[in-house]
This record gives C-alpha cells, sequence and structure tokens, in this order.
C-alpha cells in the first residue's frame, strides 16, 4: 500500500525566513499531492495542492514542487511570519483514488 | 466556500455508552466524506470512506460494528462510536470530497474531541 514519509518532524526557522518541507511516496499510481495546515485543537486546512501533470505551483508566499520519477514533492513557504507556526501534513492518495494517505506531520515554529 | 462543521466540537461520556458526531457539508454536496482519527501529536489515521445512500468501506484494522458511519444525504455523514472505552478517546476529523467532476479535495471540519472516562 501506499507510505507517505515526511521530513523533518520539527522545523525551527527566523522570521523571514524560508521553510522546506519535503515528502516521500511510494505508490506511482499516486497522483494529487495536497498540503494541509493545522493549528492546535483544529481541523487541516488545505494550503496548496499539485497534480501529477504538473512539477510546480505557486500561490504567493507558498509553492510546491513535484518529481514524479524520485516521487517526492516538497513544500517552499518563503519570508515565514509568525503566523504561519503549525503543522503541516502532506498527502497523496493511493492507487489514483480519493482517498489521502497523510504524512507523519512537520511542526513548524517560525521565531520573531 | 467549501465549509465543513462538525457537531459536537467536545464531548465526554461514561465506559460503555455510545456518542454520534455529526459532519455537515454546508455550502457544496459532498458525494464522499471521510472520517479519520487523530492521537495527539500524530497524523492523522483514515477510518472509513462513506459514499451517500452506500455502506462505508472501512480501512484494514476499523471495527465497522464499532464505529458506526451513516451518509443519508449529501450533505451529512455521521459517525458513532458504540459501546465506548477510555481507548476510543481521541480528536475525531471528518472532511468531504467529491465536490463535483474529478476533484480530489477534501475539505476538513474542526474536528470533535472525544473523552471516555
Amino acid at each position: 500500500g501506499e507510505n507517505v514519509e515526511q521530513h523533518p518532524s520539527t522545523l525551527s526557522v527566523q522570521e523571514g525566513d524560508s521553510a522546506v518541507i519535503k515528502c516521500t511516496y511510494s505508490d506511482s499510481a499516486s497522483n494529487y499531492f495536497p498540503w494541509y495546515k493545522q493549528e492546535l485543537g483544529k481541523g487541516p486546512q488545505l494550503i496548496i495542492d499539485i497534480r501529477s501533470n504538473v512539477g510546480e505551483k505557486k500561490d504567493q508566499r507558498i509553492a510546491v514542487t513535484l518529481n514524479k520519477t524520485a516521487k517526492h514533492f516538497s513544500l517552499h513557504i518563503t519570508e515565514t511570519q509568525p503566523e504561519d507556526s503549525a503543522v503541516y501534513f502532506c498527502a497523496a492518495n493511493p492507487s489514483g483514488t480519493y482517498k489521502y494517505i497523510f504524512g507523519t506531520g512537520t511542526r513548524l515554529k517560525v521565531l520573531a | 466556500g467549501a465549509v465543513v462543521s462538525q457537531h459536537p466540537s467536545r464531548v465526554i461520556c461514561k465506559s460503555g455508552t455510545s456518542v454520534k458526531i455529526e459532519c455537515r457539508s454546508l455550502d457544496f454536496q459532498a458525494t464522499t466524506m471521510f472520517w479519520y482519527r487523530q492521537f495527539p501529536k500524530k497524523s492523522l489515521m483514515l477510518m472509513a470512506t462513506s459514499n451517500e445512500g452506500s455502506k462505508a468501506t472501512y480501512e484494514q484494522g476499523v471495527e465497522k460494528d464499532k464505529f458506526l458511519i451513516n451518509h443519508a444525504s449529501l450533505t451529512l455523514s455521521t459517525l458513532t462510536v458504540t459501546s465506548a472505552h477510555p481507548e476510543d478517546s481521541s480528536f475525531y476529523i471528518c472532511s468531504a470530497g467529491g465536490t463535483g467532476g474529478f476533484s480530489y479535495e477534501q475539505y476538513f471540519g474542526p474536528g470533535t474531541r472525544l473523552t471516555v472516562t
């Protein structure tokens, strides 16, 4: 079955610096890769996603890159702000289905 | 758009009782809803997938008789934890997807924290 690995588990950056979180997946049939931000005690919020027919997608300070050959995708946050502090999860859809397998999460701390 | 609500947000119940959690898509019709469980500082674990009008599909290791899922309409799915035990205490989160076409996006509810005493 699909397995999604995520690194690092924790990440501290200075305000204004960039943050990069990486995920790898095992199922080559996966074709959709969302990223979610989860604040304490709340449900995950979709922040960006990418489909397998695209190599990169950007939305203001957030970008996602996908390398299908290597089966990994990354989240890039530039000009980080304290409000970016949260837990970030990547996910992939096994066998191209509508369900997700989540990565283990990255706790991002942006230091003011 | 794409707002999903859950009710209740918190519930405390006694061991042996059952508790029902509702998940509603407020501004769209969701053909598919998903139920997840999340332990403290852990990732989301998919429990089951439910499609409107049909039986839910449970992930391996999830007891279907313990976690009853009903998806009676395109805007409402319910999860009932039957004969709850302390080890069922967790954060339960639903998501709604299938907003139309070949959309893979899932929109998550705010979660329900269940504590079984």
